[in-house]
Formats: structure tokens, C-alpha cells, sequence
């Protein structure tokens, strides 16, 4: 059974950084892209950014380039986002998910910024 | 960017009703093209892809068609497990991105 399981959330003052994490199992992680998607409270879904199986390849939504990183470690079947400069409308559940058409979805991380 | 706007964004229906959500691209997307069901407090739920194909495990009762920049995602007989949010979202270019989301709630 495919399980993908966050954590690191928690509440960050603007400017604040975090770093996310995403438990993978179940499934041989290394050869899937893999995708964090955000929503905020009471909002819809936003892609955030995607990575290739083997890390070589990232792509981002406009609003976070250059202050959030998308990263992997296929030996540790983990997968990450590190999110810097965070702003208030950054706050949202992140939830990991396989592939880029998001088969699966973990639970789900909440990320409160605000001061 | 690629735009998906959702109609209608809210719904009010009965079980065994059929339902039909319209998904239009500001561009064509070919067939890339994924449907969502989400509950309240809980992830997404993938129901189709490329369009057309059924997630396995979905029932049959979820369909979705068109192509290019016109969407369809038809249930053709409401169940009380269905009543909840869905989303498309377009795979052709990135940035990937959403349409705004259709809740269906119990008339």
C-alpha cells in the first residue's frame, strides 16, 4: 500500500523558514516524479512545485521560486521542501503527493505564518 | 499560464441524480487533463486522468470526456459518498495548475 506521510509544519513568523517532509512507502520511490501541492484555508488546491525521479529536474509555481526548494533523497525514500522568506499567504495544508497526476496524497502538513 | 475555470462552482442535486461538471482551459490542453474528488479535512482523491481513463478503484459511475479546452466529468447516479469538492487540473505545461473547484452538496 502506497503511504506518504508529512511533517515539519508548525507556526513560522514572516520571514521565518521551515522545512517540510514527506515519508514515502510502499512503492519503489525512486522511479516516480513527485509533487507538493498546497491549499489554503477554506481555498482551493495549488501546485507548487514537481521533481524528477532523480532530482535533476524541478519545477516551481511562480509565487515561490527563489524562496522555496524541492528536494529528494531516494536512499532515505524521502522527499522535501524547504521554504524560506516565508510570507503570510504562504500559510496553507501541504500535502505531498506520487506522480504528476498526484495518485496518491499524504494527510497533509499545516504551515501557519503569521506573527 | 494555463486557466481552468470550473462551472458551475457550486451544485445542489439529489441522490441518483446525474451530474455533469464543465472544466474549460484558456488554452488547449490536449487530453491532459485530471479530476479530484475532495472531502472536508481530507487529501484529494485522484478519480481520472488523461481525461477519460479511470482511476482504478473508482467506481464506475464517474466518467470524464472532451479534449483541447472542454471538460467533462459526469456522475450518473449520485451517491452520498459523492457529495464533496472536485477539482480538475491541466498536466499539458507548467506551471500545472487547478481550476477553481465544484462543490456538490445534498439538495
Amino acid at each position: 500500500e502506497v503511504q506518504l506521510v508529512e511533517s515539519g509544519g508548525g507556526l513560522v513568523q514572516p520571514g521565518g523558514s521551515l522545512r517540510l517532509s514527506c515519508a514515502a512507502s510502499g512503492f519503489t520511490f525512486s522511479s516516480y516524479w513527485m509533487t507538493w501541492v498546497r491549499q489554503a484555508p477554506g481555498k482551493g488546491l495549488e501546485w507548487v512545485a514537481d521533481i524528477k525521479q532523480d532530482g535533476s529536474v524541478t519545477f516551481y509555481v511562480d509565487s515561490v521560486k527563489g524562496r522555496f526548494t524541492i528536494s529528494r533523497d531516494n536512499a532515505k525514500n524521502s522527499l522535501y521542501l524547504q521554504m524560506n522568506s516565508l510570507r503570510a499567504e504562504d500559510t496553507a495544508v501541504y500535502y505531498c503527493a506520487r506522480q504528476r497526476i498526484l495518485s496518491e496524497w499524504g494527510q497533509g502538513t499545516l504551515v501557519t505564518v503569521s506573527s | 499560464d494555463i486557466q481552468l475555470t470550473q462551472s458551475p462552482s457550486f451544485l445542489s442535486a439529489s441522490v441518483g441524480d446525474r451530474v455533469t461538471i464543465t472544466c474549460r482551459a484558456s488554452q488547449g490542453i490536449s487530453s491532459y487533463l485530471a479530476w479530484y474528488q475532495q472531502k472536508p479535512g481530507k487529501a484529494p482523491k485522484l478519480l481520472i486522468y488523461a481525461a477519460s481513463t479511470l482511476q482504478s478503484g473508482v467506481p464506475s459511475r464517474f466518467s470524464g470526456n472532451g479534449s483541447g479546452t472542454e471538460f467533462t466529468l459526469t456522475i450518473s447516479s449520485l451517491q452520498p459518498e459523492d457529495f464533496a469538492t472536485y477539482y480538475c487540473q491541466q498536466l499539458n505545461s507548467y506551471p500545472l495548475t487547478f481550476g477553481g473547484g465544484t462543490k456538490v452538496e445534498i439538495k
